[in-house]
């Protein structure tokens, strides 16, 4: 597959344990977050996204949590199974200096069995 | 099916040599953007659109052109090729800004 990171930050969680995906954003302003899941060898698909004006949303096995004035995101897997291992990424869109989207570095989730 | 397509998906070219990646939504989105990946950097944004007609810069838009004629398309034209422009590129398009974006599959572009 493709190589989408050599350098990256990298947790390893057992099978069945709850995950935690931490992301600092860069922009104050921003008001729109999301996070991204990437497999090898795939484009990233969405998983989460949360408006500035929560600070909590729930998915299936995830939850997203917004801390605006630390500008903290974080990413939370419930029972993280085989099929979590990928790199995840937080993305932010500022409502100042263009309509641009802001993507972090990432982060690799090894899943052991 | 909704989708992103982009092609070719694999190009090997030499130096100066003009090559344009092509891009396709099926979905009527507004917003449409570009993306180059490489190792430790995550995802930079090349060029971004609003809509028809309508396009931007992102982050690292030096030796890039892009053309926003039709809403489903939205190529990426490389007009004189060089070597750091080696990478894997996505295209991506959502409803508009501040919604999530699909990705296509990629194109991984080697300038030799």
């Amino acid at each position: 597959g493709e190589s989408v990171g050599l350098h990256l930050p990298t947790l390893s969680v057992q099978e069945g344990d709850n995950s935690i995906i931490n992301c600092a954003y860069s922009n104050s302003a921003s008001d729109y977050f999301i996070w991204y899941k990437q497999e090898s060898g795939k484009g990233p698909q969405f998983i989460i996204d949360i408006r500035s004006n929560m600070d909590k949303r729930q998915g299936q096995r995830v939850t997203v949590l917004l801390n605006k004035t630390v500008k903290h995101l974080s990413l939370q897997i419930a029972a993280t199974q085989p099929g979590d291992s990928a790199v995840y990424f937080c993305a932010e869109n500022p409502n100042t200096g263009g309509f641009k989207t802001i993507f972090g570095a990432g982060t690799r989730l090894f899943v052991k069995a | 099916e909704a989708q992103v397509t982009q092609n070719p998906r694999y190009l090997i070219t030499v130096t100066g040599k003009k090559l344009t990646v092509t891009c396709s939504q099926n979905m009527n989105h507004e917003y449409m953007s570009w993306y180059r990946q490489d190792p430790g950097l995550g995802l930079r944004q090349i060029y971004y659109s609003m809509n028809v007609e309508v396009t931007d810069k992102g982050d690292v838009p030096e030796g890039y052109k892009v053309s926003r004629k039709e809403k489903r398309n939205f190529p990426l034209i490389l007009e004189s090729p060089s070597p750091n422009q080696t990478s894997l590129y996505f295209c991506a398009s959502s409803r508009r800004l501040g919604y999530e974006q699909y990705f296509g599959p990629g194109t991984r572009l080697t300038v030799t």
